[in-house]
């Protein structure tokens, strides 16, 4: 299977724990962005990755968000002192984008997500 | 934040019957992406038009791309029952680094 994938599928933790998902984009995709999505709801853009340095965090996400992509692969998305209302689909997503004098986004391949329930 | 947003935020429409969903966004883009997501599933892209296209064509898809209005629509036509599930569009924000926002979604029903 090459497409994306996300570790784990559920997580099911309570208030004030930590939680760490990860995900495997497909392999030779340069951009990792990871979203979240409550029902009803777009997906929330949370920040993203070109090759392994982070390009911009969401201004909406507390501190307790982080997330690395150490060497330009898989990625992590930590949440520490887990809260209710962190209660979500978490997104990944990845894609190739050229560099022709400036970054053209490609289509992005999403995975099947994490889903995060908080006690 | 959210770049677009799509409207009706619900359609329900007769299997046969065309669907047209519009998203408007508020900064300049290189381009604009619609995907689909079926309940409790992954957002699947559908298509993409560059902001120097008017019109593109995909199967029983038909994307139109405004940008003096910022406007974009997806028209499906000959809906089908297996079309049912929510349309998100997507833009990148011409920064320097073109990150992806999407909308909140319409969410399309079409009754067999």
């Amino acid at each position: 299977d090459t497409g994306v994938s996300q570790d784990p599928r559920h997580k099911i933790t309570k208030r004030g724990q930590n939680v760490t998902f990860r995900c495997d984009p497909i392999s030779e995709h340069n951009r990792l962005y990871w979203y979240r999505q409550t029902l009803g709801q777009g997906p929330e853009f949370l920040t993203y990755f070109q090759n392994e340095a982070q390009l911009e965090k969401s201004r909406l996400l507390s501190d307790r968000f982080s997330a690395e992509r150490p060497k330009g692969s898989f990625s992590t998305l930590e949440i520490q002192r887990t809260e209710q209302g962190d209660s979500a689909m978490y997104l990944c997503a990845s894609s190739l984008v050229y560099s022709l004098g400036r970054p053209t986004n490609e289509k992005l391949f999403f995975g099947s997500g994490t889903q995060l329930s908080v006690l | 934040s959210q770049q677009g947003e799509e409207d009706p935020q619900a359609l329900s429409i007769q299997e046969g019957e065309n669907a047209t969903m519009n998203c408007s966004y508020k900064t300049s883009i290189n381009n604009l992406q619609w995907y689909r997501q079926n309940s409790g599933r992954g957002l699947v892209h559908l298509i993409l038009i560059r902001s120097n296209e008017r019109e593109k064509h995909s199967g029983r898809l038909r994307v139109t791309l405004d940008t003096s209005k910022k406007s974009s629509s997806l028209l499906i036509t000959a809906s089908r029952a297996a079309d049912t599930a929510s349309y998100f569009c997507a833009t990148d924000e011409e920064t320097s680094y073109d990150k992806v926002i999407f909308g909140p979604g319409t969410s399309l029903s079409v009754i067999p």
